[in-house]
């Protein structure tokens, strides 16, 4: 298994470009969640999905939008980048719900919007 | 938004000697959760706590779920160069249809051999 698997690796956007950040699993895994790490912080939740069709916001939804068309793959958009999106962006899943459950956590995508 | 205290934020040490982080929170968490991340990497799960008051040991690596379910600490013992990272704790709460992991702040551990 290749785990989660996410793409690029590194961007740099100018103001108000757009682009779709890629995370794919191949863990056959229901459930997964885009965060993004600030320098010096932990991760926030900008939204996650408990399966195909079905995305919800999370802590940190404002400039993002998600789509969960199949199982493995869930991709972040951005529409009108700005400066504060600069970030580190990691996509995770996990099998279900539940206190045993793990969330297996991408090698992230380096944004910086000049 | 909500997130957990952790602290230290960073710890400079020799190699060889015992570290401990720990984590406190307002709000009770059902699972605790002990991440590392290496430089360019996602974060690595080290160990998942399940009850208040369990005590989970990972090779050299030792967590305990607090009896209050309101704090968590990792301690690593004999430090080795590779023990370099940041690590982060995660609460775990659930209640609908996910589960939602609520980070600490990281701790950074630098490790001279």
């Amino acid at each position: 298994n290749a785990g989660v698997t996410q793409t690029p690796k590194f961007r740099i956007l100018k103001i108000g470009q757009s682009m779709t950040l890629q995370c794919a699993q191949d863990m056959n895994h229901n459930y997964m969640y885009w965060y993004r790490q600030d320098p010096g912080m932990g991760l926030k939740l900008i939204y996650y999905s408990v399966g195909a069709g079905i995305t919800d916001k999370g802590e940190v939804p404002n400039g993002y939008n998600v789509s969960r068309s199949t199982t493995e793959d869930f991709p972040l958009r951005l529409e009108l980048a700005a400066p504060s999106q600069t970030s580190v962006y990691f996509c995770a899943s996990s099998y279900s719900v539940g206190s045993t459950d793990t969330q297996y956590f991408g090698p992230g995508t380096r944004l910086t919007v000049l | 938004g909500q997130q957990l205290n952790q602290s230290p934020q960073s710890m400079f040490i020799q190699e060889g000697e015992d570290v401990s982080m720990n984590c406190t929170s307002s709000s009770i968490f059902n699972t605790w959760l002990w991440y590392k991340q290496d430089p360019g990497e996602g974060p690595v799960l080290l160990i998942a706590l399940y009850k208040a008051g369990e005590l989970t040991s990972n090779g050299r690596l030792t967590a305990q779920f607090g009896i209050t379910r309101k704090d968590s600490f990792l301690n690593i013992s004999a430090s080795i160069p590779s023990d370099v990272g940041i690590y982060f704790c995660a609460g775990l709460s659930y209640g609908g249809a996910t589960n939602k992991l609520i980070f600490g702040t990281g701790t950074l551990l630098a490790v001279q051999p």
